[in-house]
């Protein structure tokens, strides 16, 4: 399965400032996904990020509020921009592994942001 | 459109004791199923998964879910729980809709494991 390695793990913001979450992965994969996991709730697909064209967003979410870069295979940022309190959650990011063996969607450890 | 439920937001159960999550979904099209396992403060780890054949699926760690298609359910059972057991889990559908899988996660079962 891949290895994702995403940072940083935590962080507390201040309103009105942006934090770009950064996801490495050790192998080359074609999309990548970006989630929120709000407290207590479940995860909420916020895009998926293809390498060489524009992220697709889902309802709900845009790309002001939620820039992605993806500039390789490898790699990808989210930034949550203009931050509220309702910014307050996990994000994790994730890759889908398409062997048969492995399929399923490998996670990121998740971003714990917290905003005051 | 898919959808996944997950009716018990919280299980309460003894150590040794066996336990059932429940996950039922919906879905026009055939379907993967998953439960995913997330620990305290920790990220999403796969649990199990259905892609096909047998309905019966077992995890490394004693978990086993069973695939029935006519209940639309893919409940998770354990025959004897650990405190280590204690964690959040996620039932999932992955189904394809005009080419494009979509991944759908359901509203989470947590799971304490009381001594």
């Amino acid at each position: 399965s891949a290895v994702i390695s995403q940072k940083p793990s935590r962080d507390i913001c201040q309103r009105g400032t942006s934090l770009t979450i950064q996801c490495q992965v050790d192998s080359q994969v074609t999309m990548m996904f970006w989630y929120r996991q709000q407290p207590g709730q479940s995860l909420t697909l916020i895009a998926t990020a293809n390498q060489g064209s524009e992220a697709t967003y889902e309802s709900g979410f845009v790309i002001d509020k939620f820039p992605i870069s993806r500039p390789n295979l490898t790699f990808s940022t989210l930034t949550v921009s203009n931050m509220s309190p309702e910014d307050s959650s996990i994000y994790l990011c994730s890759v889908e592994d398409l062997g048969r063996a492995n399929y399923g969607y490998t996670f990121g450890s998740g971003t714990r942001l917290t905003v005051v | 459109a898919q959808s996944v439920t997950q009716l018990d937001s919280q299980v309460p159960v003894f150590e040794e004791a066996p336990v059932e999550l429940r996950c039922n979904y919906s879905s026009s099209v055939s379907v993967y199923l998953f439960w995913y396992v997330q620990y305290p403060n920790q990220g999403l780890q796969l649990l199990l998964k259905y892609l096909s054949g047998s309905t019966l699926v077992e995890s490394i760690n004693g978990f086993e879910a069973e695939f029935n298609k006519s209940q639309t359910s893919f409940h998770l059972r354990k025959p004897s729980v650990h405190i280590s057991d204690t964690a959040e889990y996620f039932c999932a559908v992955s189904a394809t809709t005009s080419g494009t899988y979509k991944y759908i996660f359901g509203t989470g079962t947590r799971l304490k494991v009381l001594a």
